[in-house]
């Protein structure tokens, strides 16, 4: 059980194009959902916490107005790159809280966007 | 805030040999420790917890320990595997909303 899925699992895109990364939760139900970014050979960089049906929680120096963040339902976080650039080329995680449960964090397999 | 400081940076050992990652924590107040695997192109997977109230964990080849006085915690692994290099992971959180602090990893390589 705790499976996280994200889609696409890769996507390249033109610069100043806009692009949705899902994640969802497939097994449990997820109140609180998380999306970090990670360049190479550096850890995990938290750029929002996302609660289901309230608006997301964004962490100092990450552009709400960039980086937008819907969370429907119990299963689904998505985070949209908007009007992307090649700087915003990164490898972009979610993980997912179970509802109820003690804290514990599982990871989707990430997004690796390239941004032209 | 927390800040979790994580050592060594890569660890190169030979298989069948044993590995030992250590991380320190700043909060005294942070309760919970998980330990994530990340592959090449991969997320992190959860691996092994430990919560404040216990001192050891064990899971077949894995164990973590934790010293709440000392604010430190450390990742063996047994009789490592070439499967098992991978980069791993600390963390650690206070309770209620979990928002963990991450270490900065550690590459470990298992030579054949």
């Amino acid at each position: 059980g705790a499976v996280v899925s994200q889609h696409p699992s890769w996507v390249i895109c033109k610069s100043g194009t806009s692009v949705k990364i899902e994640c969802r939760s497939l097994d449990f139900q997820a109140t609180t959902m998380f999306w970090y970014r990670q360049f190479p050979k550096q850890s995990l960089m938290l750029m929002a916490t996302s609660n289901e049906g309230s608006k997301a929680t964004y962490e100092q120096g990450v552009e709400k107005d960039k980086f937008l963040i819907n969370h429907a339902s119990l299963t689904l976080s998505t985070l949209t790159v908007t009007s992307a650039h090649p700087e915003d080329s990164s490898f972009y995680i979610c993980s997912a809280e179970r509802t109820g449960g003690i804290d514990t964090q599982y990871f989707g397999p990430g997004t690796r966007l390239t941004v032209l | 805030g927390e800040n979790v400081e994580q050592h060594p940076s890569t660890l190169s050992v030979q298989e069948g040999d044993s590995a030992v990652i250590k991380c320190t924590y700043s909060d005294s107040a942070s309760n919970y420790f998980p330990w994530y695997k990340q592959e090449l192109g991969k997320g992190p997977q959860l691996i092994i917890d430990i919560r404040s109230n216990v001192g050891e964990k064990k899971d077949q080849r894995i164990a973590v320990t934790l010293n709440k006085t000392a604010k430190h915690f450390s990742l063996h692994i047994t009789e490592t595997q070439p499967e098992d290099s991978a980069v791993y992971f600390c963390a650690a959180s206070s309770g209620g909303s979990y928002i963990p602090t991450f270490g900065r990893g550690t590459s470990l390589i298992v030579h054949p």
